[in-house]
């Protein structure tokens, strides 16, 4: 079976602290990808990633960056977290771009910024 | 631009009755993928069901079918014999072929009534 981890279920952070989130995927998928799922909203795409130190951003970037050092292993930061932040986050991985198989999902982070 | 457009935020079924959930898209693509994802309560979303555009006939998965009318642009899902189990959140996604794009809709919100 295919497993997506995420480091934490829940995280309490500040106004203004640099957050990381981790995702871990192993099995070998070429794109990976961050989401944020706000009630009423659904998911939105923050970033994607279809290979190793490649990204691409989704429809709402502004106020995040991701890194992707390893192929398993895709990291959102929030350089400076804000109230407006606070949410759920998801990531995803999926097999290599052009062939759209489902995505598999991490159990999600919910992030409160105070 | 693609949209996903799930019109019903909240839906209920009796248990061992049958519940149909809506969903509509937007693209001018003519190959593409459309599935439904479940998220239940505090737990990870999982793939229900899988559609590919070029295929005709409607996938189904046990007690999952889809109705998928092309031209309509219109991708419902019919769960039969509801159980308790499947109470959970229910969201529509659309994929075009290149694997790197995944559009979700709101999500609609399913109880289960014993």
């Amino acid at each position: 079976d295919v497993k997506v981890t995420q480091s934490s279920r829940y995280l309490v952070k500040r106004t203004g602290e640099k957050v990381f989130l981790e995702c871990v995927q192993d099995m070998d998928h070429e794109n990976m990808f961050w989401y944020r799922q706000d009630p009423g909203l659904g998911l939105r795409l923050i970033y994607f990633s279809y290979d190793v130190k490649m990204k691409e951003k989704g429809d709402i970037p502004e106020g995040y960056s991701v890194s992707r050092e390893k192929k398993e292993r895709f990291s959102l930061i929030l350089e400076s977290a804000s109230t407006n932040q606070t949410s759920m986050y998801l990531c995803a991985s999926s097999l290599i771009i052009g062939r759209a198989y489902e995505q598999y999902f991490g159990p999600g982070t919910r992030l409160t910024v105070t | 631009a693609q949209t996903v457009t799930q019109s019903q935020p909240e839906m209920s079924v009796q248990e061992a009755e049958t519940v149909t959930l809506s969903c509509t898209y937007d693209t001018s693509e003519s190959d593409y993928y459309l599935f439904w994802y479940k998220q239940p309560p505090s737990r990870q979303m999982i793939l229900v069901i899988r559609q590919e555009a070029y295929k005709q006939q409607n996938a189904t998965e046990n007690r999952f079918s889809v109705n998928f009318q092309k031209a309509a642009k219109s991708f419902s899902l019919k769960i039969s014999d509801s159980q308790l189990g499947d109470a959970a959140m229910y969201f529509c996604a659309y994929s075009p072929n290149t694997g790197n794009q995944f559009y979700f809709g709101t999500g609609t919100s399913l109880t289960v009534i014993p």
